[in-house]
């Protein structure tokens, strides 16, 4: 599996944007970049997903870089209720032996201020 | 209501005790897996399985058991030679093994 790199917090104001970058510069052509996040103590909560193009849900916001090496998640009117830690990860290919494994490192702390 | 339920949402085990978590999902998925987390920290893979009776070790699978005799279902046993089991455990579900994993709200396991 890629590892991934994230900063371990970050802080918005609420209303503004908040983006939060995620580095995983050995992902492979065929691996995904999904995004969760975890509010404390409960399971983590999917949100966006994708391969090369940017996407777009009713979540937020992801940008992938053109060399796949890096992506940025934006939630772009932050509320206090998106105060979360927020996963990046990559899904390996379902052709790899080691398919249906995927590794959540520690994640970035989103905190949201008024 | 469709969904991953995980039960206990406490659980509390004695010293050399063997106990047994249960995850149930009713979204027809094919895979499923246990992680573990210690506080402040990221998820572990414990074991996984992309098809009834059949699973894989993850990262983690010393001292852990599980079967996956139904598709629905897929229990975790942390047994006695676990040395440090408390922490929170995590089921998820995928419909198959490279799509989109659904979480459970976890069980969090406290030895006495």
């Amino acid at each position: 599996d890629a590892k991934t790199t994230q900063p371990p917090s970050m802080d918005c104001a609420e209303g503004r944007a908040a983006n939060l970058p995620c580095n995983h510069s050995t992902i492979s052509g065929n691996e995904y970049v999904y995004w969760y996040r975890q509010i404390h103590s409960q399971g983590p909560q999917y949100i966006i997903h994708g391969l090369k193009n940017n996407e777009t849900n009713e979540m937020a916001s992801l940008i992938i870089t053109e060399d796949r090496k890096s992506s940025t998640l934006i939630l772009p009117h932050a509320t206090l209720r998106d105060t979360a830690v927020y996963y990046c990860i990559v899904r390996v290919d379902r052709r790899d032996t080691n398919a249906g494994k995927s590794t959540f490192g520690d994640g970035t702390t989103l905190t949201v201020k008024p | 209501d469709g969904g991953i339920t995980q039960s206990p949402k406490y659980l509390f085990r004695k010293e050399g005790q063997n106990v047994t978590l249960s995850c149930e999902q009713n979204l027809n998925h094919d895979a499923m897996y246990w992680y573990r987390q210690d506080p402040g920290q990221g998820l572990r893979l414990i074991y996984y399985s992309q098809i009834v009776n059949d699973f894989q070790k993850g990262d983690i699978a010393e001292g852990y058991s599980v079967s996956r005799e139904k598709k629905e279902s897929f229990p975790l046993t942390v047994t006695s030679a676990q040395k440090n089991p408390t922490a929170f455990y995590l089921c998820a579900s995928s419909i198959s093994r490279q799509g989109t994993q659904y979480f459970g709200p976890g069980t969090r396991l406290l030895v006495l």
